[in-house]
């Protein structure tokens, strides 16, 4: 089965400042990956997806991740930090073990902007 | 907006009793998901739905089920809820059941069971 693996549930940056969260995948197949965005009391938003057309996927708000095979890796960036991007972040892989199409989270990693 | 609803947004019941909460996909989305929210298990899938037929089932108790109507709404029956079933409820949609296609996530029906 796909999995997905974040580190690091919490990760504070200063406004302005470079947005990494780090999300490593397993998967034995070529993997379907994405990033969604939970604003507080609020449902999940699609930031970006993989899907094997390119490896640098660009998103919404300036998001931006690189599947990276060699690593298993599928990091989210962004250059500069806004106040408005506190929120969760959940990686996930599209995983079919079992028919259907469910998606895997990872456990998310919570992003505060400081001023 | 994603285009997806659910109500009722919150809901509180007592112990051993039973609930349903409704999902609409967005327009012309075939497949509906529940997933389940909680603070101990983190987002987990539920089950998933394609044009009015189960497609796959994930860690979903036996006490819960489910269904996708002709109109392609889909209802999620909770009974002899405990206390540990209380979590934020989420149903997500997408076109058709490929692995490709992004789920777009409704607001949630938060669940709290007294």
């Amino acid at each position: 089965a796909q999995s997905v693996t974040q580190l690091g549930s919490h990760v504070s940056v200063s406004e302005g400042a470079l947005v990494l969260l780090r999300c490593n995948y397993s998967s034995s197949v070529p993997p379907y990956l994405f990033w969604y965005v939970q604003y507080p009391n609020q449902g999940l938003q699609l930031l970006l997806k993989y899907t094997s057309a390119a490896t640098l996927v660009k998103g919404i708000n300036g998001f931006e991740a690189e599947f990276k095979k060699s690593e298993t890796s599928f990091h989210l960036t962004k250059p500069s930090a806004h106040m408005s991007d506190a929120a969760e972040y959940f990686c996930a892989v599209s995983d079919q073990t079992g028919g259907g199409n469910k998606l895997t989270f990872g456990t998310g990693t919570q992003l505060k902007v400081e001023l | 907006d994603s285009g997806v609803t659910q109500t009722p947004k919150h809901l509180i019941t007592a112990t051993g009793q039973r609930v349903t909460l409704r999902c609409s996909p967005r327009s012309g989305d075939l497949s509906v998901y529940w997933y389940q929210q909680s603070l101990d298990q983190g987002l987990q899938f539920l089950i998933q739905y394609y044009n009015g037929e189960e497609r796959a089932k994930g860690n979903i108790l036996e006490r819960f089920s489910a269904q996708q109507f002709p109109d392609l709404h889909s209802e999620l029956n909770l009974s002899s809820l405990e206390l540990g079933d209380s979590a934020l409820y989420f149903c997500a949609s997408s076109r058709t059941s490929e692995t490709y296609n992004e789920q777009f996530f409704g607001p949630g029906t938060r669940l709290t069971v007294l």
